[in-house]
């Protein structure tokens, strides 16, 4: 079945780090690629998305490659701020209903 | 602009009790998802519904039953509740593009004791 493995965390960075969170992906056919966002006490967020081979999704400084050949979705951004500071999952869609298969998230605190 | 509105926004029960989640969105969405999110485990989805009148099963729906009698509205029941439910169901919505992203509802804060 379809699965994605996300880096674990939690990950704590300095205000203005550079931010790299890992994610894999084994899949059956060509599903899209997306990372979400969840900041405390609230639902998740479309954070960016990536829909074949070789697409690059970008939001708010956020980055992503969509790399078949490692099947690989990892997330960066250069310059991280206090108001990063969130959950972030990495998850594809399958199936005719577009299902979403997630990772078990990774906890991202930026420090001022 | 509500999206999609879950409620209760928390709620405790006892072993054994009954007691459903609504899920409301105003988009005119087809599909309809339910989801529980787990520390150190994502989300994984319960059930879901491809249009008014369908349910279909997701990758955990044991103890759970859905409805979807309106296009606007998916509940989750919980026919006799147990500890192991206890979790934070979410609530999405996608319109029917191939792409469209699922938007997701706050969240119901589940508590079984």
């Amino acid at each position: 079945g379809n699965s994605v493995t996300q880096m674990e965390g939690p990950v704590t960075l300095s205000e203005e780090a550079f931010l790299t969170i890992n994610c894999t992906y084994t899949a059956t056919g060509y599903p899209s690629l997306f990372w979400y966002v969840q900041y405390p006490g609230e639902g998740l967020q479309l954070l960016l998305k990536a829909t074949k081979a070789d697409d690059k999704g970008s939001n708010k400084g956020f980055e992503a490659t969509y790399r078949k050949e490692t099947t690989s979705f990892h997330l960066e951004k250069g310059s991280v701020q206090v108001s990063d500071s969130a959950v972030y999952f990495c998850a594809l869609t399958s199936g005719s209903a577009r299902q979403l298969t997630f990772g078990s998230g990774t906890q991202l605190t930026v420090l001022p | 602009n509500a999206g999609v509105t879950q409620t209760p926004k928390f709620r405790v029960l006892k072993t054994g009790q009954s007691m459903t989640l609504l899920c409301a969105q105003d988009m005119n969405h087809e599909y309809m998802y339910w989801y529980r999110q787990d520390p150190g485990m994502g989300l994984r989805l319960i059930h879901y519904s491809v249009g008014e009148g369908t349910t279909a099963k997701g990758e955990v729906p044991d103890g759970y039953n859905v409805s979807r009698l309106k296009k606007q509205n998916f509940l989750l029941g919980l026919e006799s509740a147990a500890p192991s439910q206890t979790s934070v169901y979410f609530c999405a919505s996608r319109g029917t593009g191939y792409d469209q992203p699922q938007h997701f509802g706050d969240g119901t804060r589940l508590s079984i004791l």
